[in-house]
């Protein structure tokens, strides 16, 4: 069954640090998401990226939050200058379709520690 | 606001005993309903979702979930749990209109006893 794959799945990094997470999409996929699952809350909504344009975003990502996908295959977020506070797990998912009935299929997580 | 809401925080029960996690949804339509479980330093699997017809929808691992509209509410059931059910369980919900935006609920642990 074909997966989204997240590489690392765990990095520690100290404060202020820029950090890249990276996800590989299923491949017929066109559309990719980025949440957030900070240890004990619920999973959020980041941002949603089609056609190499942002969608839509949450008011999470702010500007220390970029996305991009450099080639054909990965998609990745990055987060410029990391605080404590973006410690947490950080899920890519994909989808065929952007809106309507439709299943987002999520990777297994890359893990953040802020220290 | 759309809002989803999972009232049990923890869940325990015995291996063999009948499960059920609950799920509201606060909408104004019909949104798509799904489950997705979490287990123990995993990432988020689906177990079955809901788009529309049957409000009775099977998934995998003997789960099912059942669409009321009336009450608004999505709850997990399955008859009989094993051990390897031990995991968290995720209630969202995808409101229609705009981009693909799942809204989770906060989530229920659920614990096995032998």
């Amino acid at each position: 069954e074909p997966e989204v794959t997240q590489t690392p799945s765990h990095q520690v990094t100290q404060m202020g640090q820029e950090v890249i997470l990276r996800c590989v999409p299923i491949s017929n996929h066109l559309y990719f998401y980025w949440y957030r699952q900070i240890l004990g809350q619920k999973v959020e909504f980041l941002v949603s990226f089609y056609n190499n344009e942002i969608s839509e975003k949450s008011e999470i990502f702010d500007d220390q939050f970029s996305v991009e996908r450099p080639d054909g295959s990965n998609f990745t977020l990055k987060i410029r200058s990391t605080k404590l506070e973006d410690s947490a797990m950080y899920f890519c998912a994909s989808s065929e379709w952007g809106s309507g009935a439709n299943v987002l299929t999520f990777g297994a997580g890359s893990r953040l520690t802020v220290l | 606001a759309q809002s989803v809401t999972q009232p049990d925080i923890h869940i325990t029960v015995s291996e063999g005993a009948s499960l059920e996690l609950r799920c509201n949804y606060s909408y104004g339509a019909t949104p798509y309903l799904f489950w997705y479980v979490q287990s123990p330093g995993q990432g988020l699997q689906l177990l079955l979702k809901y788009f529309s017809g049957d409000t009775l929808v099977q998934g995998i691992k003997g789960f099912e979930a059942e669409f009321k509209r009336s009450q608004s509410s999505f709850n997990l059931r399955k008859p009989s749990v094993h051990w390897s059910d031990a995991a968290e369980y995720f209630c969202a919900v995808l409101f229609s209109g705009g981009y693909n935006k799942l809204i989770f609920g906060a989530g229920t642990r659920l614990a096995v006893h032998p």
